[in-house]
C-alpha cells in the first residue's frame, strides 16, 4: 500500500527567507507526482507536476524535485512572501488503470511580514 | 469553462438522514473521483469511475454510494449519515493520462451531528 509522509506538519518562517518542504513516499512504481496548495476553507490548486521519468519542475519560485528510486520529492520556495501562507499537499499517482491519487497529510505554511 | 462544480457549498445533516453531493464537470473527463479530507489530514478516495457506467471503491467506500450514467455527473450519496462522515468532500475530474493533472472542485463542507 502506497503511503505518503510530509515533513513537517507545520513551518513558520520570516518573509524573504528560501525554505524547503519535504514528501517521501512508500512505492517506487508511480506515474507522477504532484503538489497542491490548499487555502483555508478552499479546493486545492495545482503547482507542479514530475512525471517519474524527470528530476524536476519549476515554475516561477518553486522548484520541485523528484528520486523516484528514494521514494523522496522537496519542494523549493525561493523569497517566501505572505501569500505563500497555505498548506501544501504533496500527492502521487500509482500505476495503475484507475489513476489514483495518494495524498500526505500536508505542510502547513505560514510566513511572517 | 466552469470546469468542475460541486453542490452544495454547506450542509448539516442530522444523523441518520441521506442526501447526495452533486459533481459535474465540462472538460469531458472521463476520469472522476471523490475524495474526503478530515480535519488536518490529507484526502483519502472514496470512489471513483473512469468512464460512464463504470465506478469502483477507493480507500473509504463504506457508506457512500456513487453512479455515473454520464460523462459529466459523478453524484456521491450519503445513505444513513454518521458523525464520522464530517468532513470535506472534493470532487475531482482528469483525462486519465498522467501527462496531465487533475482539476478539483471547491469542496462541500458536511457536518453530521
Amino acid at each position: 500500500k502506497q503511503e505518503v509522509t510530509q515533513i513537517p506538519a507545520a513551518l513558520s518562517v520570516p518573509e524573504g527567507e528560501n525554505l524547503v518542504l519535504n514528501c517521501s513516499f512508500t512505492d517506487s512504481a508511480i506515474y507522477n507526482l504532484q503538489w497542491f496548495r490548499q487555502d483555508p476553507g478552499k479546493g486545492l490548486t495545482s503547482l507542479l507536476l514530475i512525471q517519474s521519468s524527470q528530476r524536476e519542475q519549476t515554475s516561477g519560485r518553486l522548484n520541485a524535485s523528484l528520486d523516484k528510486s528514494s521514494g523522496r520529492s522537496t519542494l523549493y520556495i525561493a523569497a517566501s512572501q505572505p501569500g505563500d501562507s497555505a498548506t501544501y499537499l504533496c500527492a502521487v499517482m500509482r500505476s495503475g488503470s484507475a489513476r489514483q491519487l495518494t495524498f500526505g497529510s500536508g505542510t502547513q505554511l505560514t510566513v511572517l511580514p | 469553462n466552469a470546469g468542475v462544480t460541486q453542490t452544495p457549498k454547506f450542509r448539516i445533516l442530522k444523523i441518520g438522514q441521506s442526501m447526495t453531493l452533486q459533481c459535474t464537470q465540462d472538460m469531458n473527463h472521463n476520469y472522476m473521483y471523490w475524495y474526503r479530507q478530515d480535519p488536518g489530514m490529507g484526502l483519502k478516495l472514496i470512489y471513483y469511475s473512469v468512464g460512464a457506467g463504470i465506478t469502483d471503491k477507493g480507500e473509504v467506500p463504506n457508506g457512500y454510494n456513487v453512479s455515473r450514467s454520464t460523462t459529466e455527473d459523478f453524484p456521491l450519496r450519503l445513505e444513513l449519515a454518521a458523525p464520522s462522515q464530517t468532513s470535506v468532500y472534493f470532487c475531482a475530474s482528469s483525462y486519465g493520462d498522467p501527462n496531465y493533472g487533475y482539476t478539483f472542485g471547491s469542496g462541500t463542507r458536511l457536518t453530521v451531528v
